[in-house]
């Protein structure tokens, strides 16, 4: 299986920029998606295909990277995106997922 | 607008058997393939299976193979998973998920609220 390696947390204080990175263990070209999972909530897809926003999300959210290295950015971090964010690969079945960074406010 | 509810969920004794349904609404849902991803308490999210548009296609993760059936009714728009000879690392909130395939990609774009799964004797 494909392994996802992300950190545990982030803290970030409001309005600056938040980078959350996903490493894989062998390569998965393009794709990485990236969900955001609220306290007490279920997942919601944000970026899929590594780069491509998915619908309704603000553009302050984005991703970028190929093969085994990706990065997910939020710019600026508001108060609401306070979560825990996944990233999940579909290069190789099973589908796998990072543990998820905790993003915290400074 | 796309919903999907989950319902089943329960306390059961491991060994025990337990089926989960998804019902869902705002979609032709006989048109996406369908997944069930698990998450335990404080841990991480699990893919647990996938069943295709028509039914006729499975996939199980190893850790339930033999174990638990994915299956639909096109008809009534819901989705199921029976789960046998449950083991305490069941324990879980199961999530319901749409499946999307594109451009060699696979995602889950719209989920369920999510189900708690508890397996204690």
């Amino acid at each position: 299986d494909i392994v996802l390696t992300q950190s545990p947390a982030l803290a970030v204080s409001l309005g600056q920029r938040a980078t959350i990175s996903c490493r894989a263990s062998e390569s998965v070209r393009s794709s990485m998606h990236w969900y955001q999972q609220k306290s007490g909530q279920q997942p919601k897809l944000l970026i899929y295909g590594a780069s491509n926003l998915a619908s309704g999300v603000p553009a302050r959210f984005s991703g970028s990277g190929s093969g085994t290295d990706f990065t997910f950015t939020i710019d600026p971090v508001e108060a609401d995106d306070i979560a825990t964010y996944y990233c999940q690969q579909s290069r190789n079945d099973p589908y796998t997922f990072g543990a998820g960074t905790k993003l915290e406010l400074k | 607008e796309v919903q999907l509810v989950e319902s089943g969920g329960v306390l059961v004794q491991p060994g025990r058997s337990m089926k989960l349904s998804c019902a869902a609404s705002g979609f032709t849902f006989s048109s996406f393939p369908m997944a069930w991803v698990r998450q335990a308490p404080t841990k991480g999210l699990e893919w647990v299976a996938t069943i295709s548009t028509s039914g006729g296609s499975t996939y199980y993760r190893d850790s339930v193979k033999g174990r638990f059936t994915i299956s639909r009714d096109n008809a009534k728009s819901t989705l199921y998973l029976q789960m046998d000879s449950l083991r305490s690392e069941d324990t879980a909130t199961y999530y319901c998920t749409t499946v999307y395939y594109g451009y060699n990609w696979g995602y889950f774009d719209y989920w369920g609220q999510g189900v708690m799964v508890t397996v204690s004797s």
